[in-house]
């Protein structure tokens, strides 16, 4: 069956700092992979999106992931981070049928 | 486009009375998508529809529960009855194609008392 994982369910980082979010999948095909963040009381915004081509994807915001299909792994990455991303940040598969199968989310802190 | 648009945005109900929740989907759009999220479940899939067509409702937690999407431009949720547990944040998706991402809406917070 199809499923996401996102090892780390809380990171913190210092503003400026570098971030990488990890996220597993578990999918028999070519995966349609999805990164979403959600602001608190908000709803779910899209930030980046892989089906195919280049592997390194980039996004809004200056979010990039890449997809590594010998890990199975989608990790979302920023160079530097800003206080205003702290969030929930959501990975996500396009599974059968095209319903899309979230991990259960990491949640970002940033330090002043 | 206004996106997809939930309402109401806050439900307090007391348990036992029936809760309505609904969704326009962005127009064009033909995949409707029903989600719920909680602290210890996360995001849940409850149903979704094609064409206005049920696909999938295998997420929908029990009969108490159940969705109709009359038209392109709109679907509700209903819980008849309610019940504490069902307490939760339900959103609403929808989507052309499948590469094109999911565009979901601010979601209903809804309290059962």
């Amino acid at each position: 069956a199809q499923s996401v994982t996102q090892p780390d369910i809380h990171i913190t980082v210092s503003e400026g700092a570098s971030l990488e979010l990890r996220c597993n999948y578990s999918y028999g095909a070519t995966p349609y992979l999805f990164w979403y963040v959600q602001s608190p009381g908000q709803g779910l915004q899209l930030l980046l999106k892989y089906f195919s081509g280049d592997t390194l994807v980039q996004g809004i915001k200056g979010f990039e992931a890449e997809f590594k299909r010998s890990q199975s792994s989608f990790n979302l990455r920023k160079p530097s981070v800003h206080w205003s991303e702290a969030a929930e940040y959501f990975c996500a598969v396009a599974a059968s049928g095209g319903k899309l199968i979230f991990g259960q989310g990491t949640e970002l802190s940033v330090k002043p | 486009d206004a996106g997809v648009i939930q309402s109401p945005r806050h439900e307090v109900t007391e348990m036992g009375q029936e809760v309505t929740l609904r969704c326009k989907p962005i127009s064009g759009h033909d995949y409707l998508f029903w989600y719920r999220q909680t602290m210890m479940r996360g995001l849940e899939l409850l149903i979704y529809f094609n064409n206005n067509v049920p696909i999938d409702d295998s997420g929908m937690p029990e009969d108490r529960f159940s969705a109709k999407m009359p038209n392109a431009s709109f679907s509700t949720l209903k819980i008849q009855p309610s019940e504490p547990r069902d307490s939760a944040v339900y959103f609403c998706a929808s989507r052309y194609n499948t590469g094109d991402g999911y565009t979901f809406g601010s979601g209903t917070r809804l309290t059962v008392v």
